[in-house]
């Protein structure tokens, strides 16, 4: 069964701090996707970041990197500079064989 | 492309009474999904379709729960008969698959009272 954890509920960090969060999965596939999605207040799922398994190299995209560890069945995500709009819930998220298993998710406050 | 659309965006019915959600998604994607997404169970995946055939339906909850996508740009969600603990948020999506992200709706708020 394809699983995602995210063990983090709730966290809170200063504006134009960093901040990480965690996700593990379990997959028993070689080829497979790995996704970070935003959720702000107005509910709308939105795509942070992709990463596909046979990389080794991680993603970013502006402030957002990806720590993944194959081996480990790591994958979480650094938001540098961190901003008030970065505020939302955040979900990690595995595609195998095209079934979109996403995580509980991670509140994140992001204080003035 | 307007994005998925879903409607309608909530949804107040009461107890008994059949529900049909609504989605049409992204023209060209091969892949529907619909997700629920609760406090407690955060996004929950229901079922998903590829090419207008369902794949996987092993996450719908009850026999209450049906779902159809008769033809490529329309899916629905229908719960018969409704109970309080359906309320919920429910997500339709779309995807070119292999590999490929999934794009949202914004999403039926369902209150069942």
């Amino acid at each position: 069964a394809q699983t995602v954890t995210q063990s983090q509920p709730e966290m809170s960090v200063q504006e134009a701090e960093t901040v990480t969060l965690s996700c593990t999965y379990d997959t028993s596939e070689n080829n497979y996707y790995l996704f970070w999605y935003k959720q702000p207040p107005s509910r709308q799922m939105i795509l942070v970041i992709r990463q596909e398994a046979y990389k080794q190299q991680n993603a970013t995209e502006n402030r957002f990197s990806v720590n993944f560890q194959k081996a480990a069945k790591s994958f979480s995500l650094k938001i540098s500079d961190s901003q008030l709009g970065d505020t939302a819930m955040y979900f990690c998220a595995s595609n195998r064989d095209d079934k979109i298993i996403f995580g509980k998710g991670t509140r994140l406050h992001i204080l003035p | 492309d307007a994005g998925v659309i879903q409607s309608p965006r909530h949804e107040v019915t009461e107890m008994g009474q059949e529900v049909t959600l609504r989605c049409k998604p992204i023209s060209g994607h091969d892949y529907l999904f619909w997700y629920r997404q609760t406090m407690m169970r955060g996004l929950e995946l229901l079922i998903y379709f590829n090419n207008n055939v369902p794949i996987d339906d092993s996450g719908m909850p009850e026999d209450r729960f049906s779902a159809k996508m008769p033809n490529a740009s329309f899916s629905t969600l229908k719960i018969q008969p409704s109970e309080p603990r359906d309320s919920a948020v429910y997500f339709c999506a779309s995807s070119f698959g292999e590999g490929t992200e999934a794009f949202f709706g914004q999403g039926t708020r369902l209150t069942v009272v």
